[in-house]
């Protein structure tokens, strides 16, 4: 069974900082792995997915990477906003096409 | 990009009753939705995944009885929960693969219910 862990759960930091979520999962035979932003009591927003063959994706401000053999994704956001405030979770594709969710990362980026 | 729409965004209800959760994919036709609960400051975790034209797959744990799960079209799923009790209270949220858009998942707003 897939786990999923992510580190920290939570993190606040100053506007402007660059900052790095962690992701480690227990099963490393995945198709590929996303990244998702969570706002309070919203659904989910795609940010970025990377294909079990690739190593990293970027979008903007965001960059994540994906180690596959050692189990381990991580999100980089450069140039924190307070519009980057949010739960991040990522959530890797197993068997039978079925996503596995971590307990996110709730950020904070403060004025 | 890919839009999927889940309506209500909130429902109350009294213990007992049935409330019906919709699910709609804008511009795209899923043959596949996913449904998801999640309980405060906890992750999302699968219920049961909606095939269009067929029998929904349930997740170990998920009573399919309790949680019946229509998906009628290509661009509609809903999910009813049955005789809720407080114990249902969660957030739902579904969500779709688009075509073309590389295996990514687009979630619906979420559905708050809340059982008194």
């Amino acid at each position: 069974k897939q786990e999923v862990t992510q580190i920290p759960a939570a993190l606040s930091v100053p506007e402007g900082e660059n900052l790095v979520l962690n992701c480690s999962f227990t099963d490393s035979a995945i198709y590929n792995l996303q990244w998702f932003r969570q706002d309070p009591g919203k659904g989910l927003t795609s940010l970025l997915l990377i294909q079990s063959s690739q190593r990293e994706q970027t979008s903007g401000r965001l960059n994540a990477s994906l180690d596959k053999s050692s189990g381990r994704s991580t999100l980089y956001i450069a140039a924190s906003q307070p519009g980057d405030s949010a739960t991040y979770l990522c959530a890797p594709t197993g068997g039978g096409n079925k996503l596995t969710f971590g307990t996110g990362t709730q950020l904070k980026v403060e004025l | 990009g890919a839009v999927v729409s889940q309506h209500p965004s909130r429902v109350i209800c009294k213990s007992g009753t049935s409330v019906k959760i919709e699910c709609r994919s804008l511009d795209f036709q899923a043959t596949t939705m996913f449904w998801y609960r999640q309980f405060p400051k906890q992750s999302l975790m699968l219920m049961a995944t909606s095939n269009e034209g067929s029998k929904a797959t349930y997740e170990q744990g998920v009573e399919k009885d309790k949680f019946l799960i229509n998906h009628a079209s290509l661009t509609l799923s809903t999910l009813t929960v049955t005789s809720a009790h407080p114990e249902d209270s969660s957030f739902y949220i579904c969500s779709a693969r688009a075509p073309a858009t590389n295996e990514k998942l687009f979630f619906g707003s979420g559905t708050q219910l809340s059982v008194l």
